[in-house]
């Protein structure tokens, strides 16, 4: 069965410091994985996704992941913090089925501090 | 491109009444939606998953007569919550999978439901 582990529930940086935000998956089949922003009583909106191509993958607003299979792993990453980027990130990983379902995990909440 | 709204943001509504919450694909057409569940602070917790024209699937503890799903059309699911006791608040969010993409999943903005 497919899961996925989000290693940290709380992550704080100061502004224009790096951000990593770490997940780690469990899967028989080659996975897809996602990584998913969701600001306070808003949707979730896609920063990036891994789907067997590139192993590192880049995003919207400047993060990026890579996929590593030895590690199991799909850290969330970005060079500098800003304020906006406070919000809570959850890891994603598709389950091998026909219905296409995704399982989240249970989700990073970054703070940014001035 | 891949935008998916419902309807409505937020409802408060009293314990014993039904409250119905559409999920629409705007721009695309979803032979799947799903309907999730996200407690405050927690993660989204799969519902069941509505295939157009076909019943609704629905996660092992969840309550098929409670939470009556309807998928009439390419664009538009719809939850019902039947008989809503305090319990069923929670923020409800629905996402929709464009039939031309192979896996990708386009979220709404959710619904906040409160019981009194």
């Amino acid at each position: 069965a497919q899961s996925v582990t989000q290693l940290d529930s709380h992550v704080s940086v100061s502004e224009g410091t790096p951000v990593l935000l770490r997940c780690n998956y469990s899967s028989s089949y080659s996975p897809s994985l996602f990584w998913y922003v969701q600001h306070p009583n808003k949707g979730l909106q896609l920063l990036l996704k891994y789907t067997s191509a590139a192993t590192l993958v880049k995003g919207i607003n400047g993060f990026e992941a890579e996929f590593k299979k030895s590690e199991t792993s799909f850290h969330l990453t970005k060079p500098s913090a800003h304020m906006s980027d406070a919000a809570e990130y959850f890891c994603v990983v598709s389950v091998y089925s026909s219905a296409s379902k995704i399982i989240f995990g249970s989700g990073t909440r970054l703070s940014i501090r001035p | 491109g891949a935008v998916v709204s419902q309807h409505p943001s937020w409802v408060i509504c009293k314990s014993g009444t039904s409250v119905k919450i559409e999920c629409r694909s705007l721009d695309f057409q979803a032979t799947t939606m799903f309907w999730y569940r996200q407690f405050p602070k927690q993660s989204l917790m799969l519902m069941a998953t509505s295939n157009e024209g076909s019943k609704a699937t629905y996660e092992q503890g969840v309550e098929k007569d409670k939470f009556l799903i309807n998928h009439a059309s390419l664009t538009l699911s719809t939850l019902t919550v039947t008989s809503a006791h305090p319990e069923d608040s929670s923020f409800y969010i629905c996402s929709a999978r464009d039939r031309s993409s192979s896996n990708e999943q386009f979220f709404g903005p959710g619904t906040r439901l409160t019981v009194l």
